[in-house]
C-alpha cells in the first residue's frame, strides 16, 4: 500500500534559520504530492501542492519539488519566522486508489524568536 | 465563500454510548473525506463519499461509519463508544475527491473526549 514517512520531530528554530523537513513516500501508481500545516486548535490548511515529477509547489516561502528518482518531497523555507511554528503534514493521494489520501506522522515546527 | 463547517466542536461522552459528529463541505464540493487524528496514531483515513456514495474506506471496524446526503453535507457515527475512540475528527471536503489533484479543504475539526 500507499505510505508517507516524514522525518521526525519536533523540530526547533531560531528566527530566519533555513528549514527543511524531509519526507519520502511510497506509491503504486502516480501521485500528487502536498504539504499541509495545522496551527493549534485548528485543521489542516493546504500549505502548497505538486501534481507531477519535477514540479515545484511554492507558497508564503515555502517550496517543495517532486522527486520521483528519490521518491521525496523535501519541505524548505530560507528563513522561518515565530508564525510559521506549527505541524506539518505531508500527503499523498494516488489516482489509482480513488478517495482516499495517505499522511505522514506529522513534524511539529517551534520557532524560537 | 464559506468554508469546511463540523458541529459539533467539543463532545464529550461515556463509554458504550454513540455519538454522530455533522460536516458540512464547501458550496459546489461533492467529496467529502473523514480522518481521525491522534497523538499516536496521527492522521488516519475513515471514509469517503463522492455524490452520496462511500467510494473508499480505511482500516477502522465497523462501528464507524458514515453518509453523505443529497446536499453533500455528510454525517458520521460511532457506536459503542471506547476509551481509544477520543480523537480529534476532521472533514475535508474537494470538489472530485482525494485521488484527484484537487485539494482538499479541512474543518476545525471535532474534539471527541470518551470517559
Amino acid at each position: 500500500g500507499n505510505s508517507v514517512t516524514q522525518m521526525e520531530g519536533p523540530v526547533t528554530l531560531s528566527e530566519e534559520a533555513f528549514l527543511t523537513i524531509n519526507c519520502t513516500y511510497t506509491a503504486t501508481g502516480y501521485p500528487s504530492l502536498f504539504w499541509y500545516v495545522q496551527y493549534p486548535g485548528e485543521g489542516l490548511q493546504l500549505l502548497l501542492k505538486a501534481t507531477k515529477a519535477d514540479d515545484k509547489g511554492s507558497n508564503k516561502g515555502f517550496e517543495a519539488t517532486y522527486r520521483k528518482e528519490t521518491t521525496s518531497f523535501h519541505l524548505e523555507k530560507g528563513s522561518v519566522q515565530v508564525s510559521d511554528s506549527a505541524v506539518y503534514f505531508c500527503a499523498l493521494s494516488d489516482p489509482t486508489n480513488a478517495g482516499k489520501s495517505t499522511f505522514g506522522d506529522g513534524t511539529t515546527l517551534t520557532v524560537k524568536p | 465563500k464559506a468554508g469546511v463547517t463540523q458541529t459539533p466542536r467539543y463532545l464529550i461522552k461515556t463509554r458504550g454510548q454513540q455519538v454522530t459528529l455533522s460536516c458540512s463541505p464547501i458550496s459546489g464540493h461533492r467529496s467529502v473525506s473523514w480522518y481521525q487524528q491522534t497523538p499516536g496514531q496521527g492522521l488516519q483515513f475513515l471514509f469517503e463519499y463522492f455524490s452520496e456514495t462511500q467510494r473508499n474506506k480505511g482500516n477502522f471496524p465497523g462501528r464507524f461509519s458514515g453518509r453523505q446526503f443529497s446536499n453533500s453535507r455528510s454525517e458520521m457515527n460511532v457506536s459503542t463508544l471506547e476509551l481509544g475512540d477520543s480523537a480529534l475528527y476532521l472533514c475535508a471536503s474537494s470538489l472530485e475527491g482525494p485521488a484527484s489533484t484537487d485539494t482538499q479543504y479541512f474543518g476545525p475539526g471535532t474534539r471527541l473526549t470518551v470517559l
